[in-house]
């Protein structure tokens, strides 16, 4: 049973205008979230987080809204560009251990378009 | 050399061959993993080693055989593997925190890709 899901296989969004990517969870032990970024031919690299006692966290075009009781948290980006062109992979870690534990997602392809 | 460094970055086999992933971390981090990607699946967690102490197993098959020499080093061996388990490799590492709760920020290598034939 997956504990995370991008519903989303993909998405395309032109240059300039607003990327949103969604991940849904269940499992209500998980208190942090994240969202990593790859390129092909490279690993994942982190890109934001949020802590469950927040709902927004943002770091310059990237804002993570997090929905605890729907169980929902999202990546907004803008303005798009073509270089924010990767797979995102939503993460969530349950608490009470004193080194990640994460559990992804399967990923949303963005692509954006110039 | 910066980040986490893994090699092979690609590896064929045969399912009779014993072969052996290596991971290198220059982040000064105290805890690395082995995640494992297969086609149209999430990433999986396989093994955290801590401190050098292996501190989970998600219910990997003994074939994947784990070894962490030091903080900074972690080999994952290969032993008649199946078709099956040709995917990804990834290797992370992060800091360990001894106190309060842990957020998950992890810092990739750049993956091997295994093929077993």
């Amino acid at each position: 049973d997956q504990q995370v899901k991008q519903n989303s296989p993909s998405l395309s969004v032109q240059e300039g205008r607003i990327s949103i990517l969604n991940c849904d969870y269940t499992n209500s032990m998980f208190d942090y979230f994240l969202w990593y970024k790859k390129y092909p031919a490279e690993g994942p690299t982190f890109l934001i987080s949020i802590s469950s006692i927040k709902d927004k966290n943002e770091d310059g075009r990237f804002t993570v809204f997090l929905n605890k009781s729907a169980k929902h948290l999202s990546l907004h980006i803008v303005p798009s560009q073509p270089g924010d062109s990767a797979v995102y992979f939503c993460a969530a870690n349950a608490g009470g251990t004193s080194y990640g534990k994460l559990t992804f997602g399967q990923g949303t392809i963005l692509t954006v378009h110039p | 050399e910066t980040g986490v460094t893994q090699t092979p970055r690609h590896l064929v086999m045969g399912m009779t061959n014993k072969k052996s992933l290596k991971c290198e971390q220059h982040l000064g981090h105290n805890a690395m993993y082995w995640y494992k990607q297969s086609a149209k699946k999430p990433l999986e967690l396989m093994f955290v080693y801590s401190l050098e102490e292996r501190v989970e197993n998600n219910s990997v098959p003994s074939r994947f055989s784990p070894e962490c020499p030091n903080s900074s080093h972690l080999f994952l061996h290969l032993h008649t593997l199946q078709p099956e388990d040709s995917a990804l490799y990834l290797c992370a590492s992060s800091q360990r925190f001894l106190a309060g709760g842990y957020t998950g920020e992890l810092f990739f290598g750049e993956g091997s890709r295994l093929t077993v034939l």
